[in-house]
C-alpha cells in the first residue's frame, strides 16, 4: 500500500532552537498533507493542512509563525518548530492523500523533546 | 464536520470476535467512513474504509446500516497484538478537515 515516511523518528533539541521534521510520500504524489500533534494518552489534534504550492491552512489556536509548514513538492512537506520550548515536546504525525481516492496514509510519527 | 462517538475502551479475550461501533449522526452524503488502528508511538494505520452496506478485507469487516449514522468495525478472532487504539473517522476527499480524530477506542485483548 501507499507509504508515508517521516524523518527524524525522534529528535532532542535545546530550548530556543528550531527543528525541522520531514514528511514524504514514497510511492504516490500527495496534493495534500496534514500535520498532527499527539500528547501521551490523547487523540491526534490536527494542526494544519498543507497543499502543494500554496500556503498552509492552520487550525484555530495553532501559531503559524511558530509551526512553519512548507509543501514545496508533491512528495515532501516539512514542519519546522521555531524557537522550540519544552511545552512543544510532543509526538508529531503527518498524513497524506493523493489526487484520487479517499484514503489518508500516515507517517510513523516523530517524537520531539525540547530540553 | 461529522463528529464521531465511540466507546472509550473495550476488553476482549484472544480468539474472540470484537465489534466496535461508532456513531456519526451528522454524516454528509459525500462522506466515507474510515477506521484506523494506532499502536503507542506509531502513526495510525489504515484498516478499512466504506461508504455503505458491508466491506470486508483480510483483516476486518465494516458494517454500515442504510442510514449511515453509525458503523461497526468487526475484528475476527483477535490476538494480543490487536491491542491498540481504534479510530473511526468520517469525511470526504475535498474537505480540508477530513480527519478530525475523536477519542478513539482502546481495545485491550487479554490472554
Amino acid at each position: 500500500g501507499a507509504v508515508v515516511s517521516q524523518h527524524p523518528s525522534w529528535v532532542i533539541c535545546k530550548s530556543g532552537t528550531s527543528v525541522k521534521i520531514e514528511c514524504r510520500s514514497l510511492d504516490f504524489q500527495a496534493t495534500t498533507m496534514f500535520w498532527y500533534r499527539q500528547f501521551p494518552k490523547q487523540s491526534l489534534m490536527l494542526m494544519a493542512t498543507s497543499n502543494e504550492g500554496s500556503k498552509a491552512t492552520y487550525e484555530q489556536g495553532v501559531e503559524k509563525d511558530k509551526f512553519l509548514i512548507n509543501h514545496a513538492s508533491l512528495t515532501l512537506s516539512t514542519l519546522t518548530v521555531t524557537s522550540a520550548h519544552p511545552e512543544d515536546s510532543s509526538f508529531y504525525i503527518c498524513s497524506a492523500s493523493s489526487f484520487s481516492g479517499n484514503t489518508i496514509y500516515f507517517g510513523e510519527g516523530s517524537w520531539l523533546t525540547v530540553v | 464536520l461529522a463528529k464521531t462517538t465511540q466507546p472509550i475502551s473495550m476488553d476482549s479475550y484472544e480468539g474472540q470476535e470484537v465489534n466496535i461501533t461508532c456513531s456519526h449522526n451528522n454524516i454528509a452524503t459525500n462522506d466515507y467512513i474510515t477506521w484506523y488502528q494506532q499502536f503507542p508511538s506509531q502513526g495510525p494505520r489504515f484498516i478499512i474504509q466504506g461508504y455503505k452496506t458491508k466491506v470486508t478485507n483480510e483483516v476486518a469487516s465494516l458494517f454500515i446500516p442504510a442510514d449511515r449514522k453509525s458503523s461497526t468495525l468487526s475484528l475476527p478472532r483477535v490476538s494480543l497484538s490487536d491491542t491498540a487504539v481504534y479510530y473511526c473517522l468520517v469525511g470526504d476527499e475535498g474537505s480540508a478537515r477530513q480527519l478530525t480524530f475523536g477519542s478513539g477506542t482502546q481495545l485491550t485483548v487479554l490472554p
